[in-house]
């Protein structure tokens, strides 16, 4: 039973667009959603975190969008380039453990 | 050079053997995780330990065993009762206090001879 639910799959997106990732939860113990970046045979690396009492996180490029009434949350990567291709995946703690949704494949073509 | 640090990058098992997998860290992190990854499956928990001497089962520690012995150190064995253990492997480290970020290290991609 996977606790974090993530969408789409994978996405294909032009140089220069915006990538749109979702990630929906049910346990509303969870109190801290991190995004991780993966490159193939790489470990995850922490791209952006939000809390639950923030609604919208920016980092550079990157930006979390978070609805807690929905409990629902977004990572958007704005002006794709080829380098951001990779595997993102969503995440949500308690205590000390982290659930992660399933990833999402980005491939930005130039 | 800080960091974690796992060990071998790529290891072989016969049927019916136990290997182990090396993870290492100079964070001084308390708490530490392996997981296991399989395409399209995400990263499933299947040990974790918040504390020296002290460890938990998570989702899929069947098959599996681990020992935290000291605070840099948490191997994890793959037994022969573990059917299907080819996989990508990785350790994490979180960090203390309030951020609970995890941390993880380059991986071990199990593969069955």
């Amino acid at each position: 039973q996977q606790q974090v639910k993530q969408s789409p799959q994978s996405l294909i997106v032009q140089k220069g667009g915006i990538s749109i990732i979702n990630c929906a939860y049910e346990n509303t113990a969870f109190d801290y959603f991190p995004w991780y970046q993966q490159f193939p045979g790489k470990g995850p690396a922490l791209l952006i975190a939000i809390r639950p009492d923030v609604s919208e996180k920016k980092e550079g490029r990157f930006t979390i969008s978070f609805n807690k009434s929905a409990k629902q949350f977004s990572l958007h990567i704005m002006d794709s380039q080829p380098g951001d291709s990779a595997t993102y995946f969503c995440a949500a703690s308690s205590d000390y453990k982290l659930s992660f949704g399933a990833g999402t494949t980005v491939t930005v073509r130039a | 050079d800080g960091g974690i640090t796992q060990s071998p990058k790529y290891l072989f098992r016969k049927e019916g053997q136990n290997v182990t997998l090396s993870c290492e860290q100079n964070l001084n992190h308390d708490a530490m995780y392996w997981y296991r990854q399989d395409p399209g499956q995400g990263l499933r928990l299947i040990y974790y330990s918040q504390i020296v001497n002290d460890f938990q089962k998570g989702d899929i520690a069947e098959g599996y065993s681990v020992s935290r012995e000291k605070k840099e150190s948490f191997p994890l064995t793959v037994t022969s009762a573990q059917k299907n253990p080819t996989a990508f492997y990785l350790c994490a480290t979180q960090s203390d206090g309030g951020r609970k970020t995890q941390y993880f290290g380059p991986g071990t991609r199990l593969l069955v001879l």
